[in-house]
């Protein structure tokens, strides 16, 4: 597509309840990014995948938060037994190459704004 | 560690006054990359500029210009004749630590509010 696209944009949901999250990335980009945008934390890198893969996990807060990335191109945040402290912004992010230098660019999508009563 | 610090949390200025957003960094690699982003209220990150550690050179487009000053740790953006379509909140951040793909350090953002 012409932008990374996210959904849902926004999402309420009740504490306990799981929750997915979806990001469909610019076609082509082999990299793949989730961060988190929080009025406590600011934003802060989750996950990185180059294709399928994700070589970097480091930025998950605990193992309630799980990511896929199918076929090269859509992902999936799966957030289990939500929290309030979860309550943020999630952007995903694409880049064309992933495995290169650090100089990559990340286009950004809107983001899903979740909300956990 | 990376770290990242924007002192000025908010910014309002008047139309046509320009505007210099800090960014003071910190890193022991020797090699990184710097950026500014700018989210409007739109909620998109849009990239506005990339710089590595090598290039030290000051960079102008249009009313934009950055200063990066390696010995002062430093990565100011200055937007000269600021327009109502320059608010947003604008964010400094840091590529380093060997990584070879963007993950990203950001700091905590500027808010710009610019007044007809």
């Amino acid at each position: 597509g012409a932008g990374v696209s996210q959904s849902p944009s926004n999402k309420v949901t009740e504490k306990g309840k799981d929750v997915e999250l979806r990001c469909d990335p610019i076609s082509g980009h082999t990299a793949l990014y989730w961060y988190r945008q929080s009025l406590g934390q600011g934003l802060e890198f989750l996950i990185y995948f180059q294709g399928n893969s994700a070589p970097d996990k480091s930025g998950l807060p605990s193992d309630r938060f799980s990511a896929e990335r199918t076929g090269g191109s859509v992902s999936t945040l799966t957030i289990q037994r939500t929290q309030q402290e979860d309550s943020a912004v999630y952007l995903c992010a694409s880049s064309l190459v992933g495995g290169a230098s650090g100089a990559n660019v990340l286009t950004f999508g809107a983001g899903s704004r979740l909300t956990v009563l | 560690a990376q770290k990242v610090t924007q002192a000025q949390t908010e910014i309002s200025v008047v139309e046509k006054e320009d505007v210099t957003l800090d960014c003071v960094y910190e890193t022991r690699d020797t090699t990184y990359y710097l950026f500014w982003y700018k989210q409007p209220p739109s909620g998109e990150l849009v990239f506005l500029i990339r710089r590595n550690s090598f290039d030290e050179q000051n960079e102008i487009s249009g009313r934009y210009s950055w200063n990066f000053q390696k010995s002062t740790s430093s990565f100011n953006f200055t937007i000269t004749a600021s327009q109502v379509v320059d608010s947003a909140v604008y964010f400094c951040a840091l590529n380093a630590g060997g990584t070879s793909y963007g993950k990203l350090t950001f700091g905590q953002g500027t808010i710009l509010t610019v007044h007809p």
